[in-house]
């Protein structure tokens, strides 16, 4: 079963701009994460963001989350060709449910040169 | 190289046949999670382990099975296959469980014949 639901599922956008891709899940979380996934490989982690923080920087990643509206967002900033790729959010589960992760179906995101 | 280590990458077999996938976690990492990615179906949470014991269970088939090694590899045994059991099978481990990011293998990809 999918926790979250991504918004766009797919968005094309050009060398430079900024990309925002959003999440929305329905149960409490310990926290969420976003992977990134290059056709037919395997995820690789870019972020995670606690419970009980609102935002997050890494590079040129910005992630908020937003408990009371079960939402987050992931901006990209002055992307790149190289960023072209799937982008998952992820809900984790606390200690106690295994710290599973809950992937929603994911935005392909695609950056023209 | 993520260091999380699955084989084989490939795997072609024919239906009612049974397959055996192996992951190798990180160095140190203690839990280990399977995943079947599919294009109907996403990302879908099948199993996790945790030093050697079943820790959550998600959608995973009776057919399917699974177990973590002292050695801390695991393996995801698949039997009875099914057309529908073509995916890519991903391995993912962590150091603990709950509040970390989740390193991936590079995933085996059985096609079902």
């Amino acid at each position: 079963s999918q926790q979250g639901e991504e918004d766009p599922q797919a968005l094309s956008i050009q060398e430079g701009e900024n990309a925002t891709m959003n999440c929305s899940y329905k149960t409490s979380i310990n926290n969420l994460q976003w992977y990134r996934q290059n056709s037919g490989r395997g995820l690789v982690h870019l972020i995670l963001i606690r419970s009980n923080e609102r935002e997050k920087h890494s590079g040129r990643l910005r992630v908020t989350l937003d408990t009371s509206k079960k939402s987050s967002s992931l901006l990209i900033t002055a992307s790149r060709a190289a960023d072209t790729a799937s982008y998952f959010c992820a809900t984790g589960s606390d200690y106690n449910q295994g710290g599973k992760l809950i992937f929603g179906q994911g935005t392909e995101l695609s950056v023209k040169p | 190289d993520s260091g999380v280590t699955q084989t084989p990458k490939h795997l072609i077999t024919a239906t009612g046949q049974r397959v055996t996938l192996r992951c190798s976690p990180r160095s140190g990492d203690l839990s280990v999670y399977w995943y079947q990615q599919s294009l109907d179906q996403g990302l879908q949470f099948l199993i996790q382990y945790y030093n050697g014991e079943e820790r959550a269970k998600g959608n995973i088939l009776e057919r399917f099975s699974a177990q973590q090694f002292p050695d801390l590899h695991s393996e995801l045994n698949l039997s009875s296959l099914e057309l529908g059991d073509s995916a890519l099978y991903f391995c993912a481990s962590s150091a603990w469980t709950g509040d970390y990011g989740y390193t991936f293998g590079s995933g085996t990809r059985l096609t079902v014949v």
